[in-house]
């Protein structure tokens, strides 16, 4: 079992949908949790944290279930500019941030 | 400030031929990655530091070696490529312990080993 599974997709949905990924993690001692966005070709960046009592940020809203060992992001009224890689990262355990795991990501396209 | 930088932004090698990879950032960050991302792979970890004249080995370490001379400075080295590397490598940094774990990514290098 991979450390981190995403949801490969694609998701193809029309603007304006609302969309929802999951992320599961195997190692029930992770501390760190995010989800990081990454356009074609180019570099991963930081979307946003995910914190246990869940966070939102605009239309995007991130949730931690613990027991469940997995995480999940939202995006409410889908834009193009939405179209990307999605990537969950999970840091297991409490050690500086240095051991950092990625799952291989989920790719939405937001159509018009 | 421009965050981290990598050279080259492509490169094709052939099979045998060694290069070395150069990531610089301009943040004080303490702790610098070297990933490679294949289709399908997600981004693998190949070496990282956690700080100046410190390395140590990630999840696919073999067939590559890192040096931490300089704080802002990580290199990776490949001596005698293979096709098997062929892949796009991401250096990234962050501040280290006690800090946020945001990750930050350099442009990336494509290389093609033929």
């Amino acid at each position: 079992r991979k450390e981190v599974e995403q949801d490969p997709g694609p998701f193809n949905v029309p603007e304006g949908a609302t969309v929802a990924f999951n992320c599961t993690y195997s190692n029930s001692a992770s501390q760190s949790f995010f989800w990081y966005r990454q356009d074609c070709r180019k570099e991963p960046k930081l979307l946003m944290s995910v914190y246990s009592s869940g966070n939102e940020d605009g239309r995007f809203t991130a949730q931690l279930n613990r027991a469940s060992q997995y995480i999940s992001l939202l995006i409410r009224d889908s834009k193009l500019s939405d179209s990307a890689t999605y990537l969950c990262v999970v840091n297991p355990s409490n050690t500086g941030g240095f051991k950092t795991i990625f799952g291989a990501g989920t790719r939405l396209f937001v159509k018009a | 400030n421009a965050g981290v930088t990598q050279t080259p932004k492509f490169r094709v090698l052939k099979t045998g031929q060694s290069m070395t990879l150069l990531c610089a950032q301009d943040m004080n960050h303490e702790y610098m990655y070297w990933y490679r991302q294949d289709p399908g792979m997600g981004l693998r970890l190949i070496h990282y530091s956690v700080g100046e004249g410190t390395t140590a080995k990630g999840e696919v370490p073999d067939g590559y070696n890192v040096s931490r001379l300089k704080k802002q400075n990580f290199l990776l080295g490949l001596e005698s490529a293979a096709p098997s590397q062929t892949s796009v490598y991401f250096c990234a940094s962050n501040a280290g312990s006690g800090h946020t774990y945001e990750q930050y990514f350099g442009p990336g290098t494509r290389l093609t080993v033929t």
